[in-house]
């Protein structure tokens, strides 16, 4: 079992429409969360941290957070062109000393 | 500007011929880390830092060495490249681990022939 999961996708979603990614993860211990935005050939850029049960929004962002089912969510309102690109959950380690990355999710938003 | 910058952005060599990427962030971070980007495996931890003079092996350390003298900088050592090392590279920052997320630098993307 991989430490961080996701459906690689493509997720493909019309302009305007609600995108929603999940993310399951193993380490039980793990206290922060993290979704990133990767354009091609480009560097992980942080859109949403979440680090208690619950939803977190900011912006069109919405980040959910379930410890007891271990999973991670992140929902994209009002869906852009601009949102295509490939969205990587990342989860802490119980000791704290890095990130682990999921594969990926990648999404693309058609006009 | 807050950052992490990487050099160089791009680099072809020769296997065995050893190179350096440097790293350097201006936001006192106290946490460094190397990760390699690879399709179909995602970002994979090469070493951490968490403070100056402390290093520690990620989940694929070999053929790689890392230094952390002073804060600002962790460069990335390969001293014998092989082509199974062509990948894209990051370096990140963080004030404390993974506690608070990561800033990444803008990647270099290194090609072993």
């Amino acid at each position: 079992q991989k430490e961080v999961e996701q459906n690689s996708g493509p997720l493909s979603v019309p302009e305007g429409a609600i995108a929603s990614l999940n993310c399951t993860y193993s380490d039980r211990g793990s206290q922060s969360f993290f979704w990133y935005r990767q354009y091609s050939g480009k560097s992980p850029e942080l859109i949403m941290s979440i680090y208690s049960n619950g939803d977190k929004e900011d912006g069109r962002f919405t980040a959910q957070l379930n410890k007891a089912s271990q999973y991670v969510s992140l929902l994209i309102r009002d869906s852009q062109p601009s949102d295509s690109a490939t969205y990587l959950c990342a989860v802490n380690n119980a000791a704290g000393n890095k990130l682990t990355f999921g594969g990926g999710t990648r999404v693309l938003v058609k006009p | 500007e807050a950052q992490v910058t990487q050099n160089p952005r791009y680099l072809i060599t020769v296997t065995g011929k050893k190179l350096t990427v440097t790293c350097s962030q201006n936001m006192n971070h106290e946490y460094m880390s190397w990760y390699r980007q690879d399709p179909g495996l995602g970002l994979r931890q090469i070493y951490y830092s968490m403070n100056v003079e402390v290093t520690d092996k990620g989940d694929v350390p070999e053929g790689y060495k890392v230094s952390r003298k002073e804060k600002r900088n962790f460069p990335l050592i390969l001293e014998s490249p092989s082509p199974n090392q062509t990948s894209l590279y990051f370096c990140a920052s963080s004030p404390r681990g993974g506690l608070y997320g990561y800033t990444f630098g803008s990647g270099t993307r290194l090609t072993v022939v």
